[in-house]
């Protein structure tokens, strides 16, 4: 399958550390890449590969694959990081891509 | 500024075509790919097309739910990416942003890409 499935919601409180998941067969060989998306606005990158964070990004998010699940963890939770969660990886082709559905942080 | 720009949406009656553009700035726009993505509202985001550059012999890619009816091109010496869409119907209502990706080898030699820049978003509505 080429699809990701991730959790439509998730809700955290201030300061405390979430995980938000992200499932698909593609995950058991690919590292996906995670995105935020605040309302109004376009996706900004957050992890990509293995657990890389590019410039710019809180050293709170970090990125994590076991077998079929990749993971986005937030620790420390802060007020600005709610938003919309995106996982993207290839598709089974290798020449595709597929997002997950994107996950809804709601901040406690 | 490194930036990408899209431009061309609007209001379209379904079996109707619109040309999107996005204008690129800041980097080598001929040395990299362009892929195209859109969100339908409250939705998530939906990878919709991609087209390489010319060292990659300009290959392009659909999401099975556009082949034949969208088509992907550039222009390198305009440093612009185009996304022609025709028979539009409604489930093609969406903003529509460009992103552009960086290409790398994972740790086993695949190669994976991610986007590390977007534009704004344009938004395009099939409506009668």
């Amino acid at each position: 399958s080429s699809e990701l499935t991730q959790d439509p919601a998730v809700s955290v409180a201030l300061g405390q550390t979430v995980r938000i998941t992200c499932q698909g067969d593609s995950l058991r060989r690919d590292y996906p890449s995670w995105y935020q998306q605040k309302p109004g606005q376009a996706p900004i990158l957050v992890i990509y590969g293995k657990n890389n964070r590019p410039s710019g990004v809180p050293d709170r998010f970090s990125g994590s694959n076991s077998g079929y699940t990749a993971s986005l963890t937030i620790t420390g939770v802060q007020a600005e990081d709610e938003a919309d969660y995106h996982c993207h990886s290839r598709d089974s082709s290798g020449n595709q891509g597929v997002f997950g559905g994107g996950t809804k942080l709601t901040v406690l | 500024e490194v930036q990408l720009v899209e431009s061309g949406g609007g209001l379209v009656q379904p079996g109707g075509s619109l040309k999107l553009s996005c204008a690129t700035s800041g980097f080598t726009f001929s040395g990299s790919a362009i892929h195209w993505v859109r969100q339908a509202s409250g939705n998530g985001l939906e990878w919709v097309a991609h087209i390489r550059s010319k060292t990659n012999n300009y290959a392009t890619a659909y999401t099975a739910s556009v082949k034949g009816r969208f088509s992907v091109s550039r222009d390198d010496s305009k440093n612009m990416a185009y996304l022609e869409m025709n028979s539009l119907n409604t489930e093609d209502t969406a903003v529509y942003y460009c992103a552009r990706p960086t290409y790398y080898f994972d740790d086993i030699g695949r190669l994976d890409w991610y986007f590390d820049l977007w534009g704004r978003g344009i938004l395009v509505s099939v409506s009668s």
